[in-house]
């Protein structure tokens, strides 16, 4: 079974600072998904960056990146700039190609210091 | 888009009552989720539903809990009789199967408290 995990439960940063949230996954699989949600306060689920597995370039969607490992099983996210509104817990997520079952790990909160 | 719906936003209910809690996918989407938040176990998927047809319910805790979708538009989660471990956050989640992420789009969640 696959398994996600984010060793980091709590993380904080100040603001404008650049910040990195970890997260190791177990698979035997070779063509996956994983992906990094962010839950605010408000407790809505929201979709903040994605990479496929056979893709070697790491995905960038404005200040959010990611470094993905595949061999080390590695998929960290990078947040440039931190603002407060980054003020949130951060998923990810795994899901195998062919299957819709998204694996979540355990969350790491991530606190911004104005 | 309005995105997904789900109703109530929070429900307080005594130990040994039913509970029903809705959702209302995003339109043209064809799978539904239902996930479970706690403190103790994070995120969990309970069951998922492919062109309403229950296609994974193995994550449903027990026979308390029951999953329906009877048309595209709506699905229920039913608890009978309600327990106090079943206290925690009910997430509702959509995607539409075949685009290239099945990205999955949640939506506000059920904060359900049992007491």
């Amino acid at each position: 079974a696959q398994t996600v995990t984010q060793s980091q439960p709590e993380m904080s940063v100040q603001e404008a600072e650049t910040v990195t949230l970890s997260c190791t996954y177990d698979t035997s699989e070779s063509d996956y998904y994983l992906f990094w949600y962010k839950q605010p306060p408000s407790r809505q689920m929201i979709l903040v960056i994605r990479q496929e597995a056979y893709k070697q370039q790491n995905a960038t969607e404005n200040r959010f990146s990611v470094n993905f490992q595949k061999a080390a099983k590695s998929f960290s996210l990078k947040i440039s700039d931190s603002q407060l509104g980054d003020a949130a817990m951060y998923f990810c997520a795994y899901r195998r190609l062919g299957n819709e079952k998204l694996t979540f790990g355990t969350g790491t909160r991530l606190t911004i210091i104005p | 888009d309005a995105g997904v719906i789900q109703s109530p936003r929070h429900e307080v209910t005594e130990m040994g009552q039913e509970v029903t809690l809705r959702c209302k996918p995003i339109s043209g989407h064809n799978s539904l989720f239902w996930y479970r938040q706690t403190m103790m176990r994070g995120l969990e998927l309970l069951i998922y539903f492919n062109n309403n047809v229950p296609i994974d319910d193995s994550g449903m805790p027990e026979d308390r809990f029951s999953a329906k979708m009877p048309n595209a538009s709506f699905s229920t989660l039913k608890i009978q009789p309600s327990e106090p471990r079943d206290s925690a956050v009910y997430f509702c989640a959509s995607s539409r199967s075949g685009s290239s992420y099945n990205e999955q789009f949640f939506g506000p969640g059920t904060r359900l408290t049992v007491l």
